[in-house]
């Protein structure tokens, strides 16, 4: 079955103390991962999409990876206004539904 | 300019009612969905639309109901409203069937 899990559930950050957060993928033939923003009372934003192992993309103070089981998002030097909730999606196969993670809930402290 | 718009953005109503929610795109996109978001917030799709075909159909009770007039609309509607309902709804569009998806503002639904 496919399937997402993110990690950690809740991450609170020093305002300029550099972390990761993980996104596992299970699902047969990735057609594609995403990367969403999603602020209290919003729509998750979108931010990247990756499609293969080795891709990377950046936005700021944000940098996704991706290997063949796994998406990190990097954050450098973060600042308060990158608290958020990250959600990580892939895309299936057979139907092309996007299947979400249960997202990071991530605060930065000033 | 609103890109995903969604009307209203609370809704309040008892059990038993039936209510709809509006969506609207102007991005030009040929693929609209219904994602429903529990109080965990975990993000679950339950109906895709592309060019007014319906596309994806998940295990969702056949008291909720899309409608999509147009490409650029599409609405939700749900009979018999249910405890269990409560959560908050959004639409969302792509440019096909593949790709990054943009969402709206959402739709919280509760049901006293």
């Amino acid at each position: 079955e496919d399937q997402v899990t993110q990690s950690p559930e809740a991450l609170r950050l020093q305002e300029g103390e550099s972390s990761s957060l993980n996104c596992s993928y299970t699902v047969s033939g990735l057609r594609g991962l995403f990367w969403y923003r999603q602020d209290p009372g919003k729509g998750p934003e979108f931010l990247f999409t990756l499609y293969s192992a080795g891709e990377e993309k950046e936005k700021e103070r944000l940098k996704a990876t991706l290997t063949k089981k796994e998406s990190f998002l990097h954050i450098t030097a973060p600042k308060p206004e990158d608290s958020a909730t990250y959600l990580c999606a892939v895309q299936a196969p057979n139907t092309d539904k996007l299947i979400f993670g249960t997202g990071t809930r991530l605060q930065v402290f000033p | 300019d609103t890109a995903v718009s969604q009307t209203p953005k609370y809704l309040v109503t008892q059990m038993g009612n039936d209510k709809s929610i509006k969506c609207e795109q102007n991005l030009g996109h040929d693929t609209m969905y219904w994602y429903k978001q529990d109080s965990k917030k975990f993000l679950k799709i339950m109906f895709s639309y592309n060019n007014k075909e319906l596309i994806i159909n998940e295990t969702v009770p056949n008291r909720f109901s899309p409608k999509s007039p147009d490409k650029a609309h599409l609405n939700l509607h749900i009979n018999s409203l249910e405890l269990g309902d409560s959560a908050v709804y959004f639409c969302a569009s792509s440019p096909g069937l593949r790709g990054e998806q943009y969402f709206g503002p959402g739709t919280r639904l509760t049901v006293t």
